[in-house]
């Protein structure tokens, strides 16, 4: 089956800095989803990008589809954002599964 | 705007229990997914459910687990018979459409402790 591996598995950050969040998935996907899950457990919808760059506040993302990567990019960073970030995709072919990587976790500082 | 809903939020049962997991999807949709987050662990797809329907169980343990989406009322996720290794978070997904091409959309999740 597809693979879908996110790098850093950690990252740590004081409040203010920059990040990129990056998601790597070996074969041809219908759509890519990112996720924050917030230290209470709550999953959050950030992105639906199968393709191209989406911008939400703070937030933006880019997928290129062809070199099968996507990558999530966290501008001045808040306390706020702290928890772990997953990238999860569907493979083409009809499959309504989506695949999660194994997450970022991501510790801002005050 | 509600959400997808799930209850109960937690949940705890004693080892040999059922238990009863509900999901209702974001209105407008009319397809369920089920994942289970097991401690220390990413998300991993179990169900995929239409209407009375369901589509994909490939992820669903062979025994003890069983899923519903009757034609009226929520989705059900059933576990008879739990033991400590059920303990985890189950999350409960929707969307409007199947075939890959639409976003799927979670809810808050119900932690199961099985003691």
């Amino acid at each position: 089956g597809i693979q879908v591996e996110q790098s850093p598995p950690d990252l740590i950050l004081q409040e203010g800095a920059n990040s990129t969040l990056r998601c790597n998935f070996s074969d041809s996907v219908n759509n890519l989803q990112w996720f924050h899950q917030n230290p209470w457990g709550q999953l959050i919808n950030l992105f639906y990008i199968p393709s191209g760059t989406k911008q939400n506040g703070r937030l933006s993302a880019t997928t290129v589809a062809t070199e099968r990567y996507s990558l999530l990019y966290i501008s001045s960073s808040q306390t706020t954002d702290s928890g772990v970030y997953f990238c999860a995709v569907l493979t083409q072919g009809g499959s309504e599964k989506l695949v999660f990587g194994k997450g970022t976790k991501l510790t801002v500082n005050p | 705007n509600a959400g997808v809903m799930q209850n109960p939020r937690h949940l705890v049962r004693r080892r040999g229990q059922e238990a009863r997991l509900r999901c209702s999807p974001m209105k407008g949709h009319s397809h369920v997914y089920w994942y289970r987050q097991l401690p220390e662990e990413g998300l991993k797809f179990m169900v995929y459910l239409q209407k009375e329907n369901i589509i994909d169980e490939s992820g669903m343990p062979k025994e003890r687990f069983s899923a519903e989406f009757p034609k009226e009322g929520p989705s059900i996720l059933r576990i008879q018979q739990v033991v400590r290794g059920d303990s985890a978070a189950y999350f409960c997904a929707s969307s409007r459409r199947g075939t890959g091409a639409y976003e799927q959309y979670f809810g808050p999740g119900t932690r199961l402790t099985v003691t």
